[in-house]
């Protein structure tokens, strides 16, 4: 059973450069989420896609965030112009229909 | 303010000890659902809590949500280092995962 994977692990950059992370949920699940979580916190809700539609976007951070599910099936997460206040983990997690989600191990971003 | 709260914060117990960790929100509750994190990783879902006066075990882990379905507890019996990790309480809003809200989580230490 493959679960949810996500890459890099981990990712060093400069302020100012942009970032693309990627997900890919597990192969049957139609619903894909973003999740950012700083430390000594929970997950804080990004975005979700049904499919490769985005149904909710409203609580990205700023409009430097995007995130796209072309096909339905992966997905990529960017940052555009990272400040320092975005590093953190990623967090992406996929469900078939209504939850649970299930979650991969997260990407963590550390700017310089 | 924190939609999700739980208690305490952080826990250190002696291995064979029995144990509760609460999770307390602000709103009538969807679904509920416990997940656990170890230090740099994803989260691993435990259990999902329903209907009103609910109960569910897995091995030595109990959770129960509350009559009103605004409270829930996590009950570790005869624990052990391997319990050791972050446990998060999520809540869904509206059923369908969009408006899903986690708690800030609850640090358990468990002693050799």
């Amino acid at each position: 059973d493959t679960g949810v994977s996500q890459d890099p692990r981990h990712k060093i950059t400069k302020r100012g450069q942009n970032v693309t992370f990627r997900c890919d949920p597990i192969s049957e699940h139609n619903r894909l989420y973003w999740y950012r979580q700083t430390l000594g916190q929970g997950p804080e809700f990004l975005t979700y896609f049904q499919n490769e539609a985005q149904l909710e976007k409203s609580r990205l951070l700023s409009d430097r965030f995007s995130a796209e599910r072309p096909k339905g099936s992966f997905s990529t997460l960017e940052i555009q112009r990272t400040e320092q206040g975005d590093s953190a983990m990623y967090l992406c997690a996929s469900s078939f229909r209504s939850l649970p989600q299930h979650f991969g191990d997260g990407t963590r971003l550390s700017i310089l | 303010s924190q939609e999700l709260e739980q208690s305490p914060q952080s826990l250190i117990v002696q291995e064979g000890k029995n144990l509760t960790i609460n999770c307390t929100s602000s709103k009538t509750l969807y679904g509920l659902y416990w997940y656990k994190q170890k230090y740099g990783e994803g989260l691993i879902f435990l259990m999902m809590l329903q209907k009103g006066g609910e109960e569910k075990s897995h091995e030595k882990i109990t959770a129960k949500l509350d009559e009103k379905k605004q409270q829930s507890s996590l009950h570790i019996t005869a624990s052990q280092p391997s319990h050791a990790g972050i446990y998060l309480c999520g809540a869904d809003w509206d059923n369908y995962g969009q408006n899903f809200v986690f708690g800030p989580g609850t640090r358990l230490s468990v002693l050799p």
